[in-house]
């Protein structure tokens, strides 16, 4: 599985986005990108994911380039209570799953301020 | 109705002890993981169960044992427990094996005295 690297911190103004980056450098052509989210105290709770498209829900939107090396999370309108870590995993989705490991990195601590 | 439900929430226990944590999931999910989140917050899978029968066990100490009596609960049971078994333990399930949109249950923290 392509590995991911993230800022270990960062903050925001609340009302304003919050852009989260996240780099997969080696990920391959059927590598899904996936966001979780863990507000403390909390067990994770999954965002959003795609593959090439850009995509949006009621939560976020993730923005994939063009060469899929990387991708940025936004919150388009950061409140207080998005105050959390923000992990990012690439995984071929449907592959065999027998030596699947879903893996969380260290994530971004996303502070938003008032 | 909570989707991935956990009990206790907190536990409290001497060394040596031994304890169970409970999981259900009422998502009709065919797959179940257990992550333990230590003091510096790693999320690290331990267990994953498919239809009941494990498929992954993540070189935990066989002092843990999980135990999955159909795929809608996974519970672990941790025999002598350690000092460094303090953690928050998190129950996650999946709609079937290799799908990466996890549930996760609130965790249950654990406190060995």
């Amino acid at each position: 599985d392509a590995k991911t690297t993230q800022p270990p911190s960062m903050d925001c103004a609340e009302g304003r986005a919050a852009n989260l980056p996240c780099n997969h450098s080696t990920i391959s052509g059927n590598e899904y990108v996936y966001w979780y989210r863990q507000i403390h105290s909390q067990g994770p709770q999954y965002i959003i994911h795609g593959l090439k498209n850009n995509e949006t829900n009621e939560m976020a939107s993730l923005i994939i380039t063009e060469d899929r090396k990387s991708s940025t999370l936004i919150l388009p309108h950061a409140t207080l209570r998005d105050t959390a870590v923000y992990y990012c995993i690439v995984r071929v989705v449907g592959a065999s799953g027998g030596s699947y490991i879903p893996t969380f990195g260290r994530g971004t601590s996303l502070i938003v301020h008032p | 109705d909570t989707a991935v439900s956990q009990t206790p929430k907190y536990l409290v226990t001497q060394m040596g002890n031994d304890k169970s944590i409970k999981c259900e999931q009422n998502l009709g999910h065919d797959t179940m993981y257990w992550y333990k989140q230590d003091s510096k917050k790693f999320l690290k899978i331990m267990f994953s169960y498919n239809n009941k029968e494990l498929i992954i066990n993540e070189t935990v100490p066989n002092r843990f044992s999980p135990k999955s009596p159909d795929k809608a609960h996974l519970n672990l049971h941790i025999n002598s427990l350690e000092l460094g078994d303090s953690a928050v333990y998190f129950c996650a399930s999946s709609q079937r094996q290799g799908n990466e949109k996890l549930f996760f249950g609130s965790g249950t923290q654990l406190s060995v005295l």
